[in-house]
């Protein structure tokens, strides 16, 4: 059982350039979700959803933009990178239920922008 | 606002206890979770509490004070595998983590 694959996984891009981080779940999770994580911070969270067709901005949407046209997928766009981007991005899903909340990680997917 | 506040770095001797704290001030509250995440790796689900008290799941265990916005992560006969960061994270009234900045645990021999 796969989990939360997250493709690619290493990326270094110019800034300026354009990417697609890629995330399947194969759990029929309902909530996905986009991460970032830095140095000395939490978790942040960037994007999620709440089911096929639906997206909704978290807490550092800003430069990033999302898609889940499938149940199982849920791309995250860098339309412009910049070096602020430069972060460890973490894919998560669960199944959306409110008793416990837990989340199944991606391995995430380190990029670096110059 | 929202805070959640818990120590950079911790150090603990194989074999012995340690305990890790977490407070929090979030704006509603619908339990209270932990993580391990090892380095380089995902976070992965360690425990859950909604309810005041303690929670034991081998030799983790995880204890909360909702009136204290507090809570306690309990690790017992501590192994070198047991060398991560932990996460402590609160759901909010909109049922969304927020999630403090770890604390990393090194295991001595």
């Amino acid at each position: 059982n796969a989990g939360v694959t997250q493709t690619p996984k290493f990326r270094v891009l110019k800034t300026g350039q354009s990417m697609t981080l890629l995330c399947a779940q194969d759990m029929n999770h309902e909530y996905m979700y986009w991460y970032r994580q830095d140095p000395g911070m939490g978790l942040r969270l960037i994007h999620y959803s709440v089911g096929e067709g639906t997206t909704a901005k978290g807490e550092v949407p800003d430069g990033y933009n999302v898609s889940r046209l499938k149940k199982q997928n849920f791309l995250l766009g860098l339309e412009s990178a910049a070096p602020s981007q430069t972060s460890v991005y973490f894919c998560a899903s669960s199944s959306g239920t409110e008793d416990t909340g837990e989340l199944f990680f991606g391995e995430g997917s380190r990029l670096t922008v110059l | 606002g929202q805070n959640i506040d818990q120590p950079t770095e911790m150090t603990a001797t194989e074999g012995a206890i340690v305990q890790i704290n977490c407070t929090y001030q979030t704006s509603g509250f619908n339990g209270l979770f932990w993580y391990q995440q090892h380095a380089g790796e995902a976070p992965t689900f360690l425990s859950y509490n909604v309810l005041d008290g303690l929670e034991e799941k081998g030799r983790f265990s995880s204890f909360l004070s909702r009136s204290k916005g507090y809570s306690y992560l309990l690790l017992k006969e501590l192994q070198m595998k047991d060398s991560a960061s932990y996460l402590c994270a609160t759901m909010d009234s909109n049922y969304q983590l927020i999630w403090g900045a770890g604390t990393k645990l090194i295991i001595k021999p």
